[in-house]
């Protein structure tokens, strides 16, 4: 089972449409991290949130962290072929130092 | 521009055979680590390592082991390959302190053990 839940797993969408990817765990966050990672490349650190009900933009991606800090979803708004890509959450849980990945969201946007 | 620099894209070899995987970085960060990615689960730490000659184990050390002898260079070692090593391998670095909870990555080296 783990830690972090991803849904969801695979996503097809066309240009143009919007989507939401969650990242789920039944425990308590110090912090929470979305990378991108794109075919042949390792993981690009796109965000951090720290606080409860913080939400944060990146152009058209929207990041918010729950209020209990136990979930955080990522928003994309008219999607592009650009975006295709694997997402991955990374939490640092409250009582540890390491970081742990869910197992992430295969997004394709078609044109 | 920061750089995390794995030695091979790709490595094939054959079970049983000693595989050493190099990793760099040039940014003078103390924390390495070495994870697996495989479908379906995600990134998985093997091993870190808080400095020079400094190493922990991850959540799946098993069949590894790692070398730091310098600051700069992290070195994953598979023993004895066997076909379920057969994995994504990623490299990240960080620094400690302020900015210090961003993982930089390689590449990736994808092992395929026969």
């Amino acid at each position: 089972t783990q830690l972090l839940e991803q849904s969801p797993q695979f996503l097809s969408i066309q240009e143009g449409e919007n989507l939401t990817v969650y990242c789920n765990s039944s425990s308590v966050f110090s912090s929470l991290q979305w990378y991108r990672q794109e075919p042949g490349e390792g993981p690009v650190l796109l965000v951090t949130v720290v606080t409860g009900g913080e939400v944060k933009k990146l152009k058209r991606l929207t990041f918010q962290f729950g209020d209990a800090r136990k979930d955080s979803s990522l928003h994309i708004t008219a999607a592009q072929p650009g975006d295709t890509g694997l997402y991955l959450c990374a939490a640092l849980m409250e009582y540890g130092n390491k970081l742990v990945f869910g197992a992430g969201t295969i997004l394709r946007v078609k044109s | 521009d920061v750089k995390v620099t794995q030695s091979s894209r790709y490595l094939v070899k054959r079970t049983g055979e000693k595989v050493f995987l190099e990793c760099v970085q040039d940014m003078d960060h103390e924390n390495m680590f070495w994870y697996r990615q495989d479908p379906g689960l995600g990134l998985r730490l093997i091993y870190f390592s808080y400095d020079v000659k400094m190493k922990e184990k991850g959540d799946i050390p098993e069949g590894y082991s790692v070398s730091r002898e310098k600051k700069e260079r992290f070195s994953l070692i598979l023993e004895s390959a066997s076909t379920n090593q057969t994995s994504m391998y990623l490299c990240a670095s960080r620094p400690v302190g302020f900015g210090g909870e961003k993982l930089f990555f390689g590449s990736g080296t994808q092992l395929s053990v026969l």
